[in-house]
């Protein structure tokens, strides 16, 4: 299995829903990560994780809570989302950190 | 900070032309370069990054310090390679894996 997985590939919230982003990858990559990518813009780097601990936090509000319960999930948690943070979320893995990204096809988010 | 600049959001040519996609960066350190690519309906994928110093699919870059460029060039462009082309930055050490993209460049090659 060569891909990176993400579910659901769509997902519409209300402000006071609680929802979560799932990411899946068998690749054996210890590295995963989370980008934001909004209409006609380039990707925006949320959060890293590597050897399931989170690295890198791109001072993202607290209203995203990432989660890496083992090496090959990661899970982004949403609560009390903003209409400003509908998006294209996009997970990604790597061998290591200063490895080739693999790209999932991201998960549409609209926040009503 | 870290910052890259793609100064041409769309580039038209024909098949068979050679085409240039620029990039430069701004970075105090010694960063990677990369290309991705996606094109219509697929995922964004790695096209080559500069220390592996290979051609991908006809694609070069070299990774000019002292002007702070990373331009991507392929002498005869095919129709397949239409697609959305984004130049990254990583500036390693202890922040590898902090990639920023830049703003992207459309290239449509026309038969």
């Amino acid at each position: 299995d060569t891909e990176v997985t993400q579910t659901p590939k769509h997902l519409v919230m209300g402000m006071t829903n609680k929802k979560s982003l799932k990411c899946e990858q068998h690749m054996g990559h210890r590295a995963m990560y989370w980008y934001k990518q909004k209409a006609k813009k380039p990707p925006e780097l949320m959060f890293v994780y590597s050897y399931e601990k989170l690295s890198i936090n791109e001072s993202v509000p607290s209203r995203f809570s990432p989660e890496c319960p083992n090496s090959s999930l990661l899970n982004l948690h949403l609560h009390a989302l903003q209409p400003e943070d509908s998006a294209l979320y996009l997970c990604a893995s790597s061998h290591a950190t200063n490895e080739k990204l693999f790209f999932g096809s991201g998960t549409q988010l609209s926040v009503l | 900070a870290q910052r890259v600049t793609q100064p041409e959001k769309l580039l038209s040519v024909f098949k068979g032309a050679p085409v240039e996609l620029k990039c430069n960066y701004s970075y105090s350190g010694s960063p990677e370069l990369f290309w991705y690519v996606q094109y219509s309906r697929q995922r964004l994928q790695l096209l080559l990054r500069h220390i592996s110093r290979e051609s991908i699919k006809g694609f070069t870059a070299d990774l000019n310090k002292g002007e702070t460029s990373f331009h991507l060039k392929k002498p005869f462009a095919q129709e397949e390679d239409s697609a959305m082309y984004y130049c990254a930055l990583d500036p390693g050490g202890t922040s590898y894996g902090k990639l920023t993209f830049g703003q992207g460049t459309i290239l449509t090659v026309h038969p």
